[in-house]
């Protein structure tokens, strides 16, 4: 069965500093990869996904991650975070045959002026 | 076009009541999932629908049930209510291959058991 660890579940940066969030899977075939964000009280939105070919991939609000095999990883990064960043990100897997995701527990992200 | 619509967005209820919750679909997605988010468990998966069947289903009792009509609109519900069900309940949507192509979330329905 697939599973996601974010090791993280309280980040803190400052504003305009850069940022990566952390995102460990596990499965045996390639995966489907998501980021989500979630603003308090809110749903879920979709920051961007992997499923094959580059393995850098660009999603909405300046957000982009890579895709690393080897580490079983897809790390979320931004140059320069905003104060509108602060919220809590999900990173979630997916695979064939099976279809929902698996979501991490997600991290807290609090941006300091 | 229309996003997902989770009613209500708020309820609160009694121990040992029911509760039907209502989620309407992207318009053309045919699949529709729910998931419970709470604090300590995090987001957990309760049950997929596809074209009025259910294809997937979580870990959760008899008591989580669910449905899907023919305008893939779905309601989920909860039979005697437990407090261990106060969580926010969130309904995803997706064209058909929800591991493949990612969800669009409702707003969802916080939901507390007094």
């Amino acid at each position: 069965a697939q599973s996601v660890t974010q090791p993280d579940i309280h980040i803190t940066v400052s504003e305009g500093a850069s940022l990566e969030l952390r995102c460990n899977y596990s499965y045996g075939a390639t995966p489907y990869l998501f980021w989500y964000v979630q603003s308090p009280g809110q749903g879920l939105q979709l920051l961007l996904k992997y499923f094959s070919g580059d393995t850098l991939v660009q999603g909405i609000k300046g957000f982009e991650a890579e895709f690393k095999r080897s580490q079983s990883s897809f790390n979320l990064r931004k140059p320069s975070v905003h104060w509108s960043d602060a919220a809590e990100y999900f990173c979630a897997v997916g695979a064939d045959g099976n279809e929902k995701l698996t979501f991490g527990t997600g991290t807290r992200l609090t941006i300091i002026p | 076009k229309a996003g997902v619509t989770q009613t209500p967005r708020y309820l609160i209820k009694t121990r040992g009541q029911q509760v039907t919750l209502s989620c309407s679909p992207i318009s053309g997605h045919r699949s529709v999932s729910w998931y419970q988010q709470t604090p300590g468990q995090g987001l957990q998966f309760l049950f997929e629908y596809f074209s009025e069947t259910q294809r997937n289903k979580g870990n959760f009792p008899g008591r989580f049930s669910g449905r899907q009509f023919s305008n893939s609109r779905s309601e989920m519900n909860v039979s005697t209510l437990e407090l261990g069900d106060s969580a926010l309940y969130l309904c995803a949507s997706s064209l058909g291959r929800a591991a493949r192509d990612g969800y669009t979330f409702g707003s969802g329905t916080r939901l507390t058991v007094v």
